[in-house]
């Protein structure tokens, strides 16, 4: 089973409007942390944002905010006023607490639409 | 503020040729990371290293062996190339658990083609 899905394999947004990015993951261990890193098309994985499993307040990094919903098993990752810049491949990422490894999802692609 | 730096950027290798990538990190990190980037696939796990001197396997480490003989350096290794490595592999590095909330720094990657 996957630990990490990302539904949405393609998103095309108007500039300026919100984007929601979806993400599921799957754990038992009650101890783990959320992950989104953005990849422009030249290539460079960059962090945007963190949450962990016992955070009480969602995150928010700038316009990027992750919507936890701990119960639904999902970190959504919402980018406000979206901008051209935000055209990119977007993956959401775990890490559980009784492990080394942080597992990837398989990416959305977002365009922004000038 | 080198973060983490791979060699080389680009390569194209015949099948069977056999191929050194070696990622370096000047952030005193302890673990370190091979992933490898495919078309639909998102990022896979290759190989990856809490510290010096050891080394684990990930989801696709079949045709790649791995080294961390420094701390600083993580060397990913092909012994005969196939077709089916073309693909860009990152390096990523990041401090070390228990805290899940270590982020993991990326090398920009390196194209690696197959013939």
């Amino acid at each position: 089973a996957q630990k990490i899905t990302q539904t949405q394999p393609g998103m095309f947004v108007q500039e300026k409007e919100a984007v929601t990015l979806d993400c599921t993951y799957d754990t038992s261990d009650p101890s783990y942390g959320l992950f989104w890193y953005k990849q422009p098309s030249s290539g460079e994985m960059i962090f945007l944002i963190y949450q962990g499993s016992y955070d009480q307040q969602n995150a928010t990094e700038g316009r990027y905010s992750l919507n936890f919903q701990k119960a639904r098993k999902s970190a959504n990752l919402v980018i406000s006023a979206s901008q051209l810049g935000d055209s990119a491949m977007y993956f959401c990422a775990m890490r559980e607490g009784r492990d080394d490894k942080i597992i990837f999802g398989k990416g959305t692609r977002l365009h922004i639409l000038p | 503020n080198a973060g983490v730096t791979q060699t080389p950027k680009f390569r194209v290798l015949k099948t069977g040729q056999s191929m050194t990538l070696l990622c370096a990190q000047d952030m005193n990190h302890e673990y370190m990371y091979w992933y490898r980037q495919d078309p639909g696939m998102g990022l896979r796990l290759i190989h990856y290293s809490v510290g010096e001197g050891t080394t684990a396997k990930g989801e696709v480490p079949d045709g790649y062996n791995v080294s961390r003989l420094k701390k600083q350096n993580f060397l990913l290794g092909l012994e005969s190339a196939a077709p089916s490595q073309t693909s860009v592999y990152f390096c990523a590095s990041s401090r070390t658990l228990p805290r899940v909330d270590q982020p993991q720094h990326f090398g920009d990657g390196t194209r690696l083609s197959i013939l």
